[in-house]
């Protein structure tokens, strides 16, 4: 079965320091998201990106976050200077175009990301 | 704007004992209804979704939810639990005319089966 993958797994950085996780998302797929779930709390939508533009983005998204799709295979999410409140498991997701199977979202196993 | 609340944060329950995870939703607009299941050290998994059709889903191994329009609820339920159904389930939305719409997670449900 076709699977997201995220890159690293656990990343460890220091406060201040420039951040990248990386995904590859399902090969058919246009829908891209990143969402963040900090420990014992809810998953969170941070944004969406379709046809190579950030499509929706929340409160939390703001200046310090960046996507992009750089080759047309991976997506990735850039902290351009963490701060501690930035720990959490990322997770990355994508879905089909076109009806309803845009709406399902398919996830990847997430990248812990802790902020010393 | 949409919004889920899962009123339990936590269900303990005994093995083979049956479970209901609890979902209601907010939304002013028509929503495609999800359950996800996280396992421990996990990523997220689809476990069903209601589209259209039936109001009764079902997943492959057991579950089912019923979507229920004038109680605004999606609750989970399964007859009987195993141990390997412990795990985080979150109820999450989507708005249905927005192709490439965002999901909404509600707080997560944390089951927990014992023997």
């Amino acid at each position: 079965e076709p699977e997201v993958t995220q890159t690293p797994s656990h990343q460890v950085t220091q406060m201040g320091q420039e951040v990248i996780l990386r995904c590859v998302p399902i090969s058919n797929h246009l829908y891209f998201y990143w969402y963040r779930q900090i420990l014992g709390q809810k998953v969170e939508f941070l944004v969406s990106f379709y046809n190579n533009e950030i499509s929706e983005k929340s409160e939390i998204f703001d200046d310090q976050f960046s996507v992009e799709r750089p080759d047309g295979s991976n997506f990735t999410l850039k902290i351009r200077s963490t701060k501690l409140e930035d720990s959490a498991m990322y997770f990355c997701a994508s879905s089909s175009g076109g009806g309803r199977g845009a709406n399902v979202l398919t996830f990847g196993a997430g990248s812990r990301l802790t902020v010393l | 704007a949409q919004s889920v609340t899962q009123l339990d944060s936590q269900v303990p329950v005994f093995e083979e004992a049956p479970v209901e995870l609890r979902c209601n939703y907010s939304s002013s607009v028509s929503v495609y209804l999800f359950w996800y299941v996280q396992y421990p050290n996990q990523g997220l998994q689809l476990l069903l979704k209601y589209l259209s059709g039936s109001t009764l889903v079902e997943s492959i191994n057991g579950f089912e939810a019923e979507f229920n329009k004038s109680q605004t609820s999606f609750h989970l339920r399964k007859p009987s639990v195993h141990i390997s159904d412990t795990a985080e389930y979150f109820c999450a939305v989507s708005e249905s005319s927005n192709q490439g719409g965002k999901l909404i997670f509600g707080q997560g449900t944390e089951l927990s089966v014992k023997p």
